[in-house]
């Protein structure tokens, strides 16, 4: 079975910190990605890595940023937390898909971030 | 960017009922995923797929390339089908997701 582990369930912390939130995989998937899950807005990608040290924005990156220096490892980086950082974050990771293949993401079971 | 549609937002259902939640995505796309998501977070894939029809069980899902639309359907439902459902697409050139906003289902019984 696929592992997808996540450092934290739940985090508080307070505005001005910095935040590391850690995800790891057992599966030896060359992409993970990070999604943070608002009331309303649905899941949306805040970073992606396909590779060991490469990363691609999401939708969202503004206020974080990510280090990936193994392939199992993908670490999401809160320089300094605000409130409006509140939320689930989501880690999730994939073999690589491309035209003529495709492959599910499997998910992590989140951690719930409260900055205060 | 593809936009990804879901309907109904919401849905109550009494148990037995067949259940059908719709997906619809704008531009072209690799593959259809169906996620699940119980309360406290946790999200499975249910389905992947880009051509046609898959079952699992109760669960069915399928996909109409012409039209963008994707459909998955729950027979027989029970209580613990009571779940969000999640479509998301895949894009053409890669391995990243767009989601819809997920469906809240209730099954009563």
């Amino acid at each position: 079975d696929v592992k997808v582990t996540q450092s934290s369930r739940y985090l508080v912390k307070r505005t001005g910190e910095k935040v590391f939130l850690e995800c790891v995989q057992d599966m030896d998937h060359e992409n993970m990605f990070w999604y943070r899950q608002d009331p309303g807005l649905g899941l949306r990608l805040i970073y992606f890595s396909y590779d060991v040290k490469m990363k691609e924005k999401g939708d969202i990156p503004e206020g974080y940023s990510v280090s990936r220096e193994k392939k199992e490892r993908f670490s999401l980086i809160l320089e300094s937390a605000s409130t409006n950082q509140t939320s689930m974050y989501l880690c999730a990771s994939s073999y690589w898909g491309t035209r003529q293949s495709s492959y599910e993401q499997y998910f992590g079971p989140g951690t719930r971030l409260t900055v205060t | 960017k593809n936009e990804v549609e879901q309907s109904p937002q919401n849905l109550t259902a009494q148990e037995g009922e067949f259940i059908t939640i719709n997906c619809s995505y704008s531009v072209g796309i690799s593959a259809l995923h169906w996620l699940q998501q119980h309360p406290g977070g946790g999200i499975v894939s249910l389905f992947m797929l880009s051509s046609g029809k898959k079952k699992h069980g109760r669960l069915i899902a399928t996909i109409n390339i012409q039209e963008k639309h994707s459909s998955l359907h729950i027979t027989a439902s029970h209580p613990r089908d009571s779940a969000v459902y999640i479509c998301a697409a895949q894009e053409t050139s890669g391995s990243r997701l767009t989601f819809g906003e997920g469906t809240q289902l209730t099954v009563n019984p």
